[in-house]
């Protein structure tokens, strides 16, 4: 079965720092999309960036790069120069194809602060 | 602008009511999702349209209902027998499937849930 797992509950952060989230996920397909969001406290969910299981370096967007092991079966997000502003919920998700429909999971979630 | 609009912001449901909330888009995408959100929790897809007139059940539909008659439109309705509907509901819509494993969700603000 599919699953993404996000150990770290909470995790604090110097403003100006960089910051590494962590996610993994388990999925016997050979092809499939990986998705981090971010939740303000408003609620809206925000796409942040995307890493395809066959993409060959490592998204980036701006100040967030996605650190992608396939062997390890991790997608790491990390927040370079952090603002006062990335406060928030971030979610690792997961696309899989099935034969009628693509199927998205998504994790439970860190909260993210950082420190003036 | 486009975007999804969700409404409304909050809504409080007497036991034995069915309640409604509305998702509507003007991104002309043809995909449309419902999710459910439990504090500390990630999402948990509960119905989903790939196209007008069809829909499909998530993972947790027991206790909903949907209808998809128009390409902007897709509303939910928790039923009494959703026994426990207390939650943050999010609506999403992509382009649909045909556009990859990289297609993006895009989530409209939310709909508080509460019982009374």
């Amino acid at each position: 079965a599919q699953k993404i797992t996000q150990t770290q509950p909470g995790m604090f952060v110097q403003e100006k720092e960089a910051v590494t989230l962590d996610c993994t996920y388990d999925t016997s397909d050979p092809s499939y999309g990986l998705f981090w969001y971010k939740q303000p406290s408003s609620g809206e969910m925000i796409f942040l960036i995307y890493q395809g299981s066959y993409d060959q370096q490592n998204a980036t967007e701006g100040r967030y790069s996605l650190n992608f092991q396939k062997a390890r079966k991790s997608a790491n997000l990390v927040i370079s120069a952090s603002q006062l502003g990335d406060s928030a919920m971030y979610f690792c998700a997961m696309r899989v194809r099935k034969t009628s429909y693509d199927k998205v999971i998504f994790g439970p979630g860190t909260s993210l602060s950082v420190i003036p | 602008d486009g975007g999804i609009t969700q409404s409304p912001k909050y809504l409080f449901r007497k036991e034995g009511q069915n309640v409604t909330l509305s998702c509507e888009q003007n991104l002309n995408h043809d995909a449309m999702y419902w999710y459910r959100q439990d504090p500390g929790q990630g999402l948990r897809l509960i119905y989903y349209s790939q196209i007008v007139n069809d829909f499909q059940k998530g993972d947790i539909a027991e206790g909903y209902s949907v209808s998809r008659e128009k390409k902007e439109s897709f509303p939910l309705t928790v039923t009494s027998a959703q026994k426990n509907p207390t939650a943050f509901y999010l609506c999403a819509s992509s382009k649909g499937r045909l556009m990859g494993l990289g297609e993006t969700q895009y989530f409209g603000p939310g709909t508080r849930l509460l019982v009374l």
